[in-house]
């Protein structure tokens, strides 16, 4: 299973643009890179999925190296409602995505 | 898009008793769902891995008679937790593939608290 990096916690401050990169060196050439966002006492939402290059939804992108070993989750001029804890995580396609394994996250605060 | 429910949403019981908290996937069918665990300020820590019509697999470390799964229907997944104990009190939550295309992302449910006195 593909082991996930980030950094623990980051800060920001209303209007910025927010880049979080993941670190996954062990990808392995079925695997997806998705993004999940938690808020306390909820279950993780899911926010963007990507295998290379870039994707792009209504809330965030998703750049993605030739070499796939990192990713970086945008979100662009981001509110005090995206203060949250983001995860990056790896995982098979062709079976589900079966055993999905959360890594520390990277816990955003977003000020005024 | 795919939804994923949880019921209850906050549990609070006594020791020694046991509770039953339902995953479903209500617009969709999902023949594997997976369960996890989630302490105060701590990651997700996947307990068990549920299949429609056959036995769960467990991680290593998770007490599969302590923590019971059945997954009886393609929408509906059950995690009874057997004579709790305060131990036992955390986030519960679970998650199932959307559906469609194999590389549809897994949803999750809001979690079940659970809170045993």
């Amino acid at each position: 299973l593909a082991k996930t990096t980030q950094p623990i916690s980051m800060d920001s401050y209303e209007g910025q643009e927010v880049n979080i990169t993941c670190s996954h060196n062990n990808i392995a050439t079925n695997d997806y890179i998705t993004w999940y966002q938690q808020f306390p006492s909820q279950g993780p939402r899911f926010i963007i999925q990507g295998y290379k290059t870039k994707v792009t939804n209504e809330v965030a992108s998703l750049f993605i190296p030739a070499d796939r070993k990192s990713s970086t989750l945008s979100l662009p001029r981001v509110s005090l409602s995206d203060t949250a804890v983001y995860y990056c995580l790896v995982g098979d396609a062709n079976t589900g995505f079966q055993k999905l394994v959360f890594g520390t996250g990277t816990r955003l605060l977003v000020s005024p | 898009g795919a939804v994923v429910s949880q019921h209850p949403s906050w549990v609070i019981c006594k020791s020694g008793t046991s509770v039953k908290i339902e995953c479903r996937s209500l617009d969709f069918q999902a023949t594997t769902m997976f369960w996890y665990r989630q302490f105060p300020k701590q990651s997700l820590m996947l307990m068990a891995t549920s299949n429609e019509g056959s036995k769960a697999t467990y991680e290593q470390g998770v007490e599969k008679d302590k923590f019971l799964i059945n997954h009886a229907s393609l929408t509906l997944s059950t995690l009874t937790v057997t004579s709790a104990h305060p131990e036992d009190s955390s986030f519960y939550i679970c998650s199932a593939r959307g559906g469609g295309a194999l590389n549809s992302p897994l949803h999750f449910g809001n979690g079940t608290r659970l809170t045993v006195t």
